[in-house]
């Protein structure tokens, strides 16, 4: 069965500084998608980055980039130069590509504050 | 390009009434999902429809909960009738298709049930 862990309920960073939001999964589809979004206090989830399974480079959208380690199942989310509007929630999330459900599933989030 | 749109924002009710929530996803998505979040954890899907076919409801609890997608656009959530333990954050997403790699979310339907 899939599984995502987020092992960091919170961490504060300081403005300017990079982070790494730890997300670890489980699957045995060898066919799979990672994403992460961001859900600032408004509620709403926001599309950050996507990595494929068979994606041999690390995916990167501006200021984020995700460090996608296969054999560890791990799929951190680095964001470089943080911000004071990168405060939010921050949810790794899994899809078996070839699953007929396809469905996505979503780890507990990890509440990032940024000090100014 | 107007986003995914929910309504209500916020929903205050009692136990055992009834409560709707209505999403209207992206012009042209195929694919609606609903999810339920609850506090401090991330979203867990209830139901998808591929246009106006629920084609993964196992999540969704069947006693109480129930949804429609007529004509496969809008779509409605419904609760009756509403426990303590439905209080929740109700998200809308859409996508083009189900492959889609990006699902676009509403703002959500804060619901609390006393």
């Amino acid at each position: 069965a899939q599984k995502i862990t987020q092992t960091q309920p919170g961490m504060f960073v300081q403005e300017k500084e990079a982070v790494t939001l730890d997300c670890t999964y489980d699957t045995s589809d060898p066919s799979y998608g990672l994403f992460w979004y961001k859900q600032p206090s408004s509620g709403e989830m926001i599309f950050l980055i996507y990595q494929g399974s068979y994606d041999q480079q690390n995916a990167t959208e501006g200021r984020y980039s995700l460090n996608f380690q296969k054999a560890r199942k791990s799929a951190n989310l680095v964001i470089s130069a943080s911000q004071l509007g990168d405060s939010a929630m921050y949810f790794c999330a899994m899809r078996e590509v070839d699953s007929s459900a396809s469905k996505i599933i979503f780890g507990s989030g990890t509440r990032l504050s940024i000090r100014p | 390009e107007a986003g995914v749109v929910q309504s209500p924002r916020y929903k205050i009710i009692e136990k055992k009434q009834p409560v709707a929530f209505w999403c209207n996803p992206i012009s042209g998505h195929n694919t609606l999902y609903w999810y339920l979040q609850n506090l401090g954890q991330g979203p867990e899907l209830l139901i998808r429809y591929e246009n106006e076919e629920a084609v993964d409801d196992s999540q969704l609890p069947k006693d109480r909960f129930s949804a429609e997608r007529l004509k496969g656009v809008d779509s409605t959530l419904k609760i009756q009738p509403a426990e303590l333990g439905d209080s929740a954050v109700y998200l809308c997403a859409s996508s083009l298709r189900t492959s889609g790699i990006e699902q676009f979310f509403g703002p959500g339907t804060r619901l609390t049930v006393l």
